[in-house]
């Protein structure tokens, strides 16, 4: 069974535009959520997504937004990038019951100069 | 909130040796543990976990107990490998939910030969 995978693994833009990470959850999997990892802040959760519904939100900006699509793969979008947005961006999917698993990707390297 | 602290590194150990790494967590009600482990460039995957009071999560020759009364969730093995020098996250999800994880700093393990 395939893994998560994300596209694109590296990403270099500039202050002020906008950037699309795209993530493919394993096969049957109907949850994503996705997590920003800094070496200051460490691993922090910004949202989860279920059937076309986000249904959890960490505590970042409106800047950072997400979707879900019918076959559950998801993208999330940051726009007006800031410097401070260089992270690893992390994908998990996961069966919907309590207590599963969550599956990583490798993640998308974005670079912000 | 929920928050998880974590034994800070780097730690550095020689082959063969105990390893503890301590983490110790602030929840309400009966969350879920989880110990998580990064390799260089990849992405997080699950070393163990355990999701009621006493539960004791193994793999690899890796353990950790849940304690409800001390709040904490120590990883341990026995006996380390070159293999096993990674990053190492503590992290919770809370009652009736497994997809919003709250992460510890992490803790740098190196192994030497």
């Amino acid at each position: 069974k395939a893994g998560v995978t994300q596209t694109p693994r590296y990403l270099i833009k500039t202050r002020g535009q906008q950037v699309t990470l795209s993530c493919s959850p394993i096969s049957g999997h109907r949850s994503v959520s996705w997590y920003q990892q800094t070496p200051g802040q460490g691993l922090q959760f910004l949202f989860e997504y279920f059937s076309e519904t986000q249904r959890n939100k960490g505590n970042f900006p409106g800047r950072f937004s997400g979707r879900q699509f019918s076959n559950s793969r998801s993208e999330m979008n940051v726009s007006t990038l800031e410097l401070g947005d260089s992270a690893l961006y992390l994908c998990a999917s996961s069966f919907d019951s309590s207590y599963n698993e969550q599956f990583f990707g490798p993640g998308t390297r974005l670079t912000v100069l | 909130g929920d928050s998880v602290t974590q034994m800070e590194g780097p730690v550095t150990l020689s082959e063969e040796a105990f390893l503890t790494i301590n983490c110790t967590y602030t929840a309400t009600g009966y969350p879920s543990l989880f110990w998580y482990v990064q390799y260089p460039g990849e992405g997080l995957q699950l070393l163990l976990k355990a999701t009621k009071a006493d539960d004791k999560g193994s793999n690899k020759g890796f353990e950790a107990t849940y304690r409800k009364e001390t709040t904490s969730f120590h990883l341990e093995k026995g006996s380390v490998q070159v293999s096993d020098s990674a990053v190492y996250f503590c992290a919770l999800s809370p009652s009736g939910s497994a997809r919003q994880l709250t992460f510890g700093s992490g803790t740098q393990l190196t192994v030497l030969p």
